[in-house]
């Protein structure tokens, strides 16, 4: 049963160019978590979706980050016209419920912006 | 706000239990508490929860104190891949996002 699969675990993009990053979640899960970790920093909460939905988008810096979930395929995470700033891991997660139901992790994208 | 406290780090023996505290005073009543780590690089692993009754799994053992304001993660039998960062995190019941603060370093000694 493979677990949350994310790529690609490492991204170099220059400034000003278009970061996307991939998760696909458990089998059977139809919940999708992003959350982003700058360096010598905690996880910090970014995106909650569901199948074509986004539920919560409050972690969301308010441009360039967009997020989607479609009904099929994988969910993306898409930073655009990335900055310096944007250098951090971003990691997926998915669970197969709602609420107080654990969250699986993926081995997340290391995203470097030169 | 952070709802839980934890020490910055410890050091364990290889082969020994590992006790990690977790202080969470101002928990309510429908929270629960949610021990994640993560190893160097990776993503976070799920590890144990529990609402007021003790729980183990094959991992690890969480003790809740009866007024539920601490509770301790025990690593029953800690190996050198026991080495990361462990949080603690309070949860509600309807509540998607982790909080995850800066939790302990826990170093595994040979």
């Amino acid at each position: 049963n493979a677990g949350v699969m994310q790529n690609p675990r490492h991204l170099v993009r220059r400034r000003g160019q278009e970061a996307r990053l991939r998760c696909s979640p458990m089998k059977g899960h139809s919940h999708v978590y992003w959350y982003r970790q700058l360096p010598e920093e905690g996880l910090k909460f970014m995106v909650y979706l569901q199948k074509e939905n986004i539920i919560d988008e409050s972690g969301m810096p308010k441009e360039r980050f967009s997020a989607e979930f479609p009904k099929e395929g994988p969910s993306i995470l898409r930073i655009q016209q990335v900055v310096r700033g944007d250098s951090a891991a971003y990691f997926c997660a998915s669970s197969p419920l709602a609420g107080v139901y654990e969250q699986y992790f993926g081995p997340g994208t290391r995203l470097t912006v030169t | 706000d952070a709802k839980t406290t934890q020490p910055p780090s410890m050091d364990c023996a290889e082969g020994r239990a590992a006790n990690l505290p977790c202080n969470h005073s101002t928990i309510s009543g429908n929270e629960y508490v949610y021990w994640y780590r993560q190893i160097h690089s990776q993503g976070p692993q799920y590890i144990i929860h529990g609402l007021k009754n003790n729980e183990t799994n094959e991992m690890a053992s969480l003790i809740i104190t009866e007024d539920r304001k601490s509770s301790t993660l025990i690593l029953p039998h800690a190996t050198l891949r026991d080495t990361a960062v462990y949080y603690c995190i309070v949860r509600g019941f309807n509540d998607y996002k982790l909080s995850f603060g800066a939790g302990t370093t826990v170093t595994v000694r040979a």
